[in-house]
């Protein structure tokens, strides 16, 4: 089944240290997204990518970075500049040209950070 | 840039009908997409406009008017699983791309 998929799904961090959340979808979808949402808020946008090897910076780029080399996986590293990394972190993927009924965004099941 | 504006909160009784509001100010509309999301997990799609007028889809309903900067999302024959947050999104064409864009979303809680 087509899908996207997120790991782990829990995480925990130590201050100070990097970490490197996952996502891999297998849809054929040109555009990823990482999203992160804090409790009883929205997602905010943190990277987005629509093609390989190119990425742009969302709303709250700081302390994070991505790398898109191949088209099925957008992984999101979380480093020490961040922060407040303690959050929910939410990928989605989508086909970038089409009808716009096709460019419905598609989400990961999550993955939630935790900083001890 | 983007601006969608959202109630933080809701309450309704189960069976009734409740009306989420969402404005935006966008440049670049291209469609605007409800999603529901339940407390831990992913957001879910519900309804898609791109052009004014009213989206019906069983018990849900979503309507655009785009000179306005306006959707709603209507919900009837409330049911207690309807208790979730609902997202306003829309999408923007940028740099020939599109790219969705989310409001900070309506806590829904459907009371017996």
């Amino acid at each position: 089944d087509g899908g996207i998929t997120q790991s782990p799904k829990y995480l925990f961090r130590k201050e100070g240290q990097n970490v490197t959340l996952s996502c891999e979808q297998n849809l054929n979808h040109d555009a990823m997204y990482w999203y992160r949402q804090d409790p009883g808020q929205g997602l905010r946008l943190i990277y987005y990518s629509q093609i390989v090897n190119d990425f742009q910076k969302g709303d709250i780029a700081e302390g994070y970075s991505v790398s898109r080399e191949k088209k099925e996986s957008f992984p999101l590293t979380v480093t020490s500049a961040q922060k407040n990394p303690t959050a929910f972190y939410l990928c989605a993927s989508s086909i970038v040209d089409g009808a716009p009924m096709n460019t419905e965004a598609f989400f990961g099941q999550g993955t939630r950070l935790t900083v001890v | 840039g983007q601006n969608i504006d959202q109630p933080t909160e809701m309450t309704a009784t189960e069976g009734a009908i409740v009306q989420i509001n969402c404005t935006y100010q966008t440049s670049g509309f291209n469609g605007l997409f409800w999603y529901q999301q339940h407390a831990g997990e992913a957001p879910t799609f519900l309804s898609y406009n791109v052009l004014d007028g009213l989206e019906e889809k069983g018990r849900f309903s979503s309507f655009l008017s785009r000179s306005k900067g306006y959707s709603y999302l209507l919900l009837k024959e409330l049911q207690m699983k309807d208790s979730a947050s609902y997202l306003c999104a829309v999408m923007s064409v940028k740099t020939g791309a599109n790219n969705l864009f989310f409001g900070t979303g309506t806590r829904l809680t459907v009371i017996p």
